[in-house]
């Protein structure tokens, strides 16, 4: 089945920690994003990439890192320097920009 | 300034009745409207989507209606059913630029 695929769906990480949550898709999309949802909050960007081996800045980059060395992975890392990294991250990708986005099943990751 | 303002936040309705959401943005560069569903615990999907060349666009019993003039679009679901219960998010982007989402709405209906 074509789609994306996030892993793990739940995440526990000790303060001071960095993670990295995992982001795949088999649909041969260029266009590849990260979303943080919180409630009440909507989606905020937080990193995208156009094309391999580039990404830009979200709304909400500080704290994070990605990565794009091949077209169908955009792993984020959440760092310690993240101050309030309990949320649900959402991944998603679209064969080009302004157009259909399609979602992970999200990662819920929460500060212990 | 790349806002979408999105109400109501939360929505009741009774099954059988309409739901009406609505959207309204600042940037007039913006070209694409998509409506995204959302389950608990599950990633968004595309419901439906406007470009602006176009004031209404109807699939099924959920229609999206634009308004150029106001820069304002909203979402109406007719004959809204139990299984319509999620959360609604508008959407606008322009070109190569990012999508901005609104804040979205919880639906409710009830039977």
């Amino acid at each position: 089945d074509g789609g994306i695929t996030q892993s793990p769906k739940y995440l526990f990480r000790k303060e001071g920690q960095n993670v990295t949550l995992s982001c795949e898709q088999n649909l041969n999309h260029d266009a590849m994003y990260w979303y943080r949802q919180d409630p009440g909050q909507g989606l905020r960007l937080i990193y995208y990439s156009q094309i391999v081996n580039d990404f830009q800045k979200g709304d909400i980059a500080e704290g994070y890192s990605v990565s794009r060395e091949k077209k169908e992975s955009f792993p984020l890392t959440v760092t310690s320097a993240q101050k309030n990294p309990t949320a649900f991250y959402l991944c998603a990708s679209s064969r080009q920009p302004n157009t259909e986005a399609f979602f992970g099943q999200g990662t819920r990751l929460t500060v212990v | 300034q790349q806002q979408v303002k999105q109400s109501p936040q939360s929505l009741i309705v009774q099954k059988g009745g309409i739901s009406i959401i609505n959207c309204a943005y600042e940037n007039t560069a913006f070209d694409y409207f998509p409506w995204y569903q959302q389950f608990p615990g599950k990633g968004p999907a595309l419901l439906i989507a406007i470009r602006p060349d176009v004031s209404e666009k109807k699939e099924g019993r959920f229609t999206i209606s634009f308004n150029k003039s106001a820069k304002q679009f909203s979402l109406h679901i007719m004959d809204s059913q139990p299984g319509d219960s999620a959360t609604y998010f508008c959407a606008a982007s322009r070109g190569y630029q990012k999508v901005t989402f609104g804040t979205g709405t919880k639906l409710q209906v009830i039977p």
